[in-house]
Protein backbone atom coordinates (compact mmCIF):
# COMPACT_ATOMS: atom_id res chain seq x y z
CA UNK A 1 0.00 0.00 0.00
CA UNK A 2 1.48 3.75 -0.90
CA UNK A 3 1.40 5.43 2.53
CA UNK A 4 3.25 7.88 4.62
CA UNK A 5 3.62 7.36 8.23
CA UNK A 6 4.40 10.45 10.66
CA UNK A 7 5.80 10.07 14.01
CA UNK A 8 7.73 12.02 16.82
CA UNK A 9 6.00 15.02 17.53
CA UNK A 10 4.48 16.44 20.87
CA UNK A 11 4.62 18.74 23.47
CA UNK A 12 7.64 20.52 23.76
CA UNK A 13 9.04 23.94 25.76
CA UNK A 14 9.90 27.09 24.03
CA UNK A 15 13.57 26.76 22.72
CA UNK A 16 13.26 22.86 22.76
CA UNK A 17 13.79 20.78 20.19
CA UNK A 18 11.92 17.57 18.38
CA UNK A 19 12.87 15.37 15.36
CA UNK A 20 9.80 14.44 13.00
CA UNK A 21 10.44 11.16 11.10
CA UNK A 22 7.84 10.12 7.99
CA UNK A 23 7.95 6.21 6.80
CA UNK A 24 7.59 5.72 3.34
CA UNK A 25 6.34 2.32 1.59
CA UNK A 26 4.56 1.18 -1.47
CA UNK A 27 6.54 3.55 -4.09
CA UNK A 28 10.40 4.33 -4.86
CA UNK A 29 11.09 6.54 -2.14
CA UNK A 30 14.46 7.68 -3.91
CA UNK A 31 12.76 8.64 -6.96
CA UNK A 32 10.58 11.53 -6.08
CA UNK A 33 11.23 15.13 -3.58
CA UNK A 34 10.01 14.98 -0.28
CA UNK A 35 8.54 18.07 1.77
CA UNK A 36 6.66 18.94 4.67
CA UNK A 37 3.60 21.19 5.19
CA UNK A 38 2.21 22.71 8.54
CA UNK A 39 -0.87 23.66 9.60
CA UNK A 40 -1.42 25.81 12.65
CA UNK A 41 -4.53 25.19 14.79
CA UNK A 42 -7.28 26.38 12.89
CA UNK A 43 -5.58 27.55 10.17
CA UNK A 44 -4.29 27.08 6.49
CA UNK A 45 -1.72 25.03 4.99
CA UNK A 46 2.14 26.46 4.97
CA UNK A 47 4.95 24.80 3.23
CA UNK A 48 7.93 24.46 5.65
CA UNK A 49 10.85 22.16 3.58
CA UNK A 50 11.35 20.32 1.10
CA UNK A 51 14.50 17.79 -0.10
CA UNK A 52 15.22 16.24 -3.69
CA UNK A 53 15.33 12.44 -4.41
CA UNK A 54 19.01 12.00 -3.81
CA UNK A 55 19.16 14.52 -0.78
CA UNK A 56 21.61 16.88 -2.06
CA UNK A 57 18.98 19.65 -2.80
CA UNK A 58 17.12 20.92 0.00
CA UNK A 59 14.74 24.37 0.84
CA UNK A 60 13.47 25.96 3.05
CA UNK A 61 10.58 28.72 3.87
CA UNK A 62 12.14 31.82 5.26
CA UNK A 63 10.47 31.36 8.87
CA UNK A 64 12.30 28.20 9.71
CA UNK A 65 15.57 28.98 7.58
CA UNK A 66 18.33 28.42 10.42
CA UNK A 67 16.39 26.09 12.90
CA UNK A 68 14.91 23.42 11.21
CA UNK A 69 16.90 21.01 8.62
CA UNK A 70 15.49 18.30 6.52
CA UNK A 71 17.08 15.11 5.49
CA UNK A 72 16.18 11.81 4.42
CA UNK A 73 17.53 8.06 4.63
CA UNK A 74 16.80 6.57 1.47
CA UNK A 75 18.17 2.93 2.49
CA UNK A 76 15.37 3.06 5.30
CA UNK A 77 12.86 4.81 3.15
CA UNK A 78 12.26 7.47 5.67
CA UNK A 79 12.08 11.08 5.81
CA UNK A 80 13.23 13.63 8.62
CA UNK A 81 12.77 16.46 10.08
CA UNK A 82 15.12 18.37 13.18
CA UNK A 83 13.48 21.02 14.64
CA UNK A 84 15.43 23.50 17.01
CA UNK A 85 15.13 26.56 18.49
CA UNK A 86 11.15 26.30 18.48
CA UNK A 87 8.67 28.76 18.78
CA UNK A 88 4.91 29.12 19.89
CA UNK A 89 4.36 30.15 16.05
CA UNK A 90 5.71 26.23 15.29
CA UNK A 91 3.17 24.88 16.93
CA UNK A 92 1.21 22.76 14.12
CA UNK A 93 0.10 19.22 12.46
CA UNK A 94 3.04 18.15 10.34
CA UNK A 95 2.39 16.59 7.17
CA UNK A 96 4.94 14.60 5.14
CA UNK A 97 4.06 14.80 1.43
CA UNK A 98 5.44 13.02 -1.49
CA UNK A 99 5.95 15.10 -4.25
CA UNK A 100 5.41 14.92 -7.91
CA UNK A 101 8.80 15.95 -8.79
CA UNK A 102 11.60 13.94 -9.71
CA UNK A 103 15.40 14.86 -10.82
CA UNK A 104 16.06 17.87 -11.44
CA UNK A 105 12.18 18.97 -11.74
CA UNK A 106 11.23 22.17 -10.61
CA UNK A 107 7.44 21.64 -10.48
CA UNK A 108 6.37 20.66 -6.93
CA UNK A 109 3.07 19.60 -6.24
CA UNK A 110 2.04 16.95 -3.44
CA UNK A 111 0.47 13.41 -4.37
CA UNK A 112 0.54 11.70 -1.29
CA UNK A 113 0.15 12.97 2.10
CA UNK A 114 0.44 11.30 5.94
CA UNK A 115 -1.76 12.08 8.66
CA UNK A 116 0.22 14.09 10.03
CA UNK A 117 1.82 14.46 13.15
CA UNK A 118 1.04 17.70 16.03
CA UNK A 119 3.95 19.64 17.33
CA UNK A 120 2.52 21.95 20.73
CA UNK A 121 5.31 24.51 21.72
CA UNK A 122 4.29 25.64 24.85
CA UNK A 123 5.44 25.91 29.15
CA UNK B 1 7.02 34.92 -2.64
CA UNK B 2 3.66 34.87 -4.99
CA UNK B 3 0.61 35.56 -2.57
CA UNK B 4 -2.38 33.01 -4.01
CA UNK B 5 -5.78 34.46 -3.12
CA UNK B 6 -8.67 32.73 -2.98
CA UNK B 7 -12.69 33.66 -3.32
CA UNK B 8 -14.76 33.63 -1.67
CA UNK B 9 -13.71 31.90 1.92
CA UNK B 10 -16.73 30.20 2.12
CA UNK B 11 -19.81 29.19 0.65
CA UNK B 12 -22.96 26.77 0.96
CA UNK B 13 -24.38 25.21 -2.21
CA UNK B 14 -27.44 23.23 -2.05
CA UNK B 15 -27.33 19.68 -3.01
CA UNK B 16 -26.80 18.80 -6.82
CA UNK B 17 -25.75 22.14 -7.71
CA UNK B 18 -22.68 24.11 -9.09
CA UNK B 19 -19.52 25.15 -6.34
CA UNK B 20 -17.07 27.74 -8.06
CA UNK B 21 -14.20 28.37 -6.13
CA UNK B 22 -11.44 30.92 -7.38
CA UNK B 23 -7.97 31.58 -6.93
CA UNK B 24 -5.85 34.67 -8.04
CA UNK B 25 -1.74 34.46 -7.96
CA UNK B 26 -0.09 37.72 -7.13
CA UNK B 27 1.92 36.86 -9.95
CA UNK B 28 1.88 34.44 -13.56
CA UNK B 29 2.37 31.18 -12.29
CA UNK B 30 1.36 29.93 -16.19
CA UNK B 31 -0.55 26.49 -15.64
CA UNK B 32 1.69 25.29 -12.37
CA UNK B 33 -0.97 24.90 -10.32
CA UNK B 34 -3.11 22.58 -8.27
CA UNK B 35 -6.18 22.30 -6.36
CA UNK B 36 -6.82 20.45 -2.99
CA UNK B 37 -9.56 19.16 -0.75
CA UNK B 38 -9.41 18.83 2.87
CA UNK B 39 -11.56 16.83 4.69
CA UNK B 40 -12.35 17.36 8.49
CA UNK B 41 -9.60 15.44 10.56
CA UNK B 42 -8.20 14.60 7.44
CA UNK B 43 -4.58 15.14 5.81
CA UNK B 44 -5.28 17.39 1.87
CA UNK B 45 -5.60 14.84 -0.88
CA UNK B 46 -4.86 16.29 -4.13
CA UNK B 47 -7.85 16.62 -6.59
CA UNK B 48 -6.45 18.77 -9.76
CA UNK B 49 -2.71 19.72 -11.18
CA UNK B 50 -1.54 21.31 -13.94
CA UNK B 51 -4.97 23.61 -13.69
CA UNK B 52 -6.97 21.49 -15.40
CA UNK B 53 -5.90 17.44 -15.20
CA UNK B 54 -7.40 15.64 -12.67
CA UNK B 55 -5.63 13.18 -10.33
CA UNK B 56 -6.46 9.54 -10.51
CA UNK B 57 -9.68 8.24 -9.16
CA UNK B 58 -10.95 12.12 -8.24
CA UNK B 59 -15.04 11.98 -9.50
CA UNK B 60 -15.25 13.54 -12.79
CA UNK B 61 -17.53 16.62 -11.26
CA UNK B 62 -14.51 18.25 -10.36
CA UNK B 63 -12.70 20.22 -12.91
CA UNK B 64 -9.89 23.24 -12.71
CA UNK B 65 -9.59 26.50 -15.12
CA UNK B 66 -7.09 28.69 -15.65
CA UNK B 67 -3.74 29.65 -16.40
CA UNK B 68 -1.14 33.03 -15.82
CA UNK B 69 -3.02 34.45 -12.26
CA UNK B 70 -6.81 33.13 -12.56
CA UNK B 71 -7.98 29.95 -11.47
CA UNK B 72 -11.07 28.18 -11.10
CA UNK B 73 -12.00 24.89 -9.27
CA UNK B 74 -15.61 23.96 -10.04
CA UNK B 75 -17.75 21.29 -8.67
CA UNK B 76 -20.62 20.59 -10.79
CA UNK B 77 -22.96 18.87 -8.82
CA UNK B 78 -22.23 19.19 -5.05
CA UNK B 79 -22.34 15.98 -3.28
CA UNK B 80 -22.81 15.77 0.84
CA UNK B 81 -19.41 14.36 0.48
CA UNK B 82 -17.58 17.45 -0.93
CA UNK B 83 -17.77 19.16 2.13
CA UNK B 84 -14.36 20.23 2.50
CA UNK B 85 -12.18 23.15 2.80
CA UNK B 86 -10.57 23.56 -0.77
CA UNK B 87 -6.68 24.79 -1.08
CA UNK B 88 -5.10 26.19 -4.61
CA UNK B 89 -1.16 25.46 -4.43
CA UNK B 90 1.42 27.42 -6.80
CA UNK B 91 4.18 25.29 -7.95
CA UNK B 92 6.02 27.98 -10.55
CA UNK B 93 9.15 28.49 -10.50
CA UNK B 94 11.54 27.85 -7.27
CA UNK B 95 10.51 27.57 -3.52
CA UNK B 96 8.32 28.99 -1.56
CA UNK B 97 5.28 27.05 -2.90
CA UNK B 98 2.20 28.73 -1.36
CA UNK B 99 -1.43 28.07 -0.90
CA UNK B 100 -4.22 29.76 -0.72
CA UNK B 101 -5.66 30.63 2.45
CA UNK B 102 -8.19 28.23 1.98
CA UNK B 103 -12.40 28.03 1.25
CA UNK B 104 -14.98 26.05 3.14
CA UNK B 105 -17.71 24.54 1.33
CA UNK B 106 -20.61 23.88 3.21
CA UNK B 107 -24.23 22.36 2.14
CA UNK B 108 -27.19 25.01 1.91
Amino acid sequence: EVQLLESGGGLVQPGGSLRLSCAASGFTFSTYAMTWVRQAPGKGLEWVSGIRGGGGDTYYADSVKGRFTISRDNSKNTLHLQMNSLRAEDTAVYYCAKSSATGTDIYWYFDLWGRGTLVTVSS
Amino acid sequence: DIVMTQSPDSLAVSLGERATINCKSSQSVLYSSAWYQQKPGQPPKLLIYWASTRESGVPDRFSGSGSGTDFTLTISSLQAEDVAVYYCQQYYSSPPWTFGQGTKVEIK
